[in-house]
């Protein structure tokens, strides 16, 4: 089936700090979106992404479409303790097919 | 408004034992998903229903799993018999098929230990 790759795994960052992750696939996806997991929570939306070369924001949280729309970025500014979780990006390939996840990417936020 | 309800929360059953998951969707939303996450790989799509409708299994492990969805506010997910390698957070998430509306909102999920 289809795979996203997404990276890092894991950052450990200070607070304060900017922090990036990316997911990169070998299909082309005409959605994309950003997902947050909180310890012992479901999977939330950040962000959702719908046309390449899209940029979008959400507070300290920008994503983007990349323009060869097999990939995407999450970027958070000025990290606080409660960026602490696993984020997820997610890829749709078109309207009728079920999205597909990437690994996550756990981020620690040391205060 | 009440997103999507999940129970149980947690369940610890010993192997052999049949575990039951069940799933009410957010009103109105006429696809619903199981995933099941491990650490080791991931979110799996198990299956998942369009009014109603199983549209793919192929995501199922094995015979053991099987899901329903009788209406289309109630779905479950059963594991019979249990074994300690289905121990995961299994996830429940529906999603309204509107032009801009493929997102999809996950329940808070059931954690299974089975041992």
């Amino acid at each position: 089936g289809q795979q996203l790759n997404q990276s890092p795994q894991s950052m450990f960052i200070q607070e304060g700090e900017d922090v990036s992750m990316n997911c990169t696939s070998s299909s082309i996806f005409n959605t994309w979106l950003w997902y947050k997991q909180d310890p012992g929570e479901g999977p939330v939306l950040l962000i959702a992404l719908y046309k390449a070369g899209e940029l979008t924001s959400n507070g300290r949280l920008t994503a983007q479409f990349g323009i060869t729309r097999k990939d995407s970025f999450l970027n958070i500014s000025a990290s606080i303790p409660s960026d602490v979780g696993i984020y997820f990006c997610a890829g749709q390939l078109s309207g009728n097919t079920p999205l597909v996840f990437g690994k996550g990417t756990r981020l620690s936020v040391i205060a | 408004d009440a997103g999507v309800i999940q129970s149980p929360r947690h369940e610890v059953t010993e192997m052999g034992q049949e575990v039951t998951l069940r799933c009410k969707p957010i009103s109105g939303h006429d696809y619903l998903f199981w995933y099941r996450q491990t650490m080791m790989r991931g979110l799996e799509l198990l299956i998942y229903f369009n009014n109603n409708v199983p549209i793919d299994d192929s995501g199922m492990p094995e015979d053991r799993f099987s899901a329903k969805m009788p209406n289309a506010s109630f779905s479950t997910l059963k594991i019979q018999p249990s074994e300690p390698r289905d121990s995961a957070v299994y996830f429940c998430a529906s999603s309204s098929h509107a032009p801009l509306g493929n997102t999809i909102y996950f329940g808070e999920g059931s954690w299974l230990t089975v041992v």
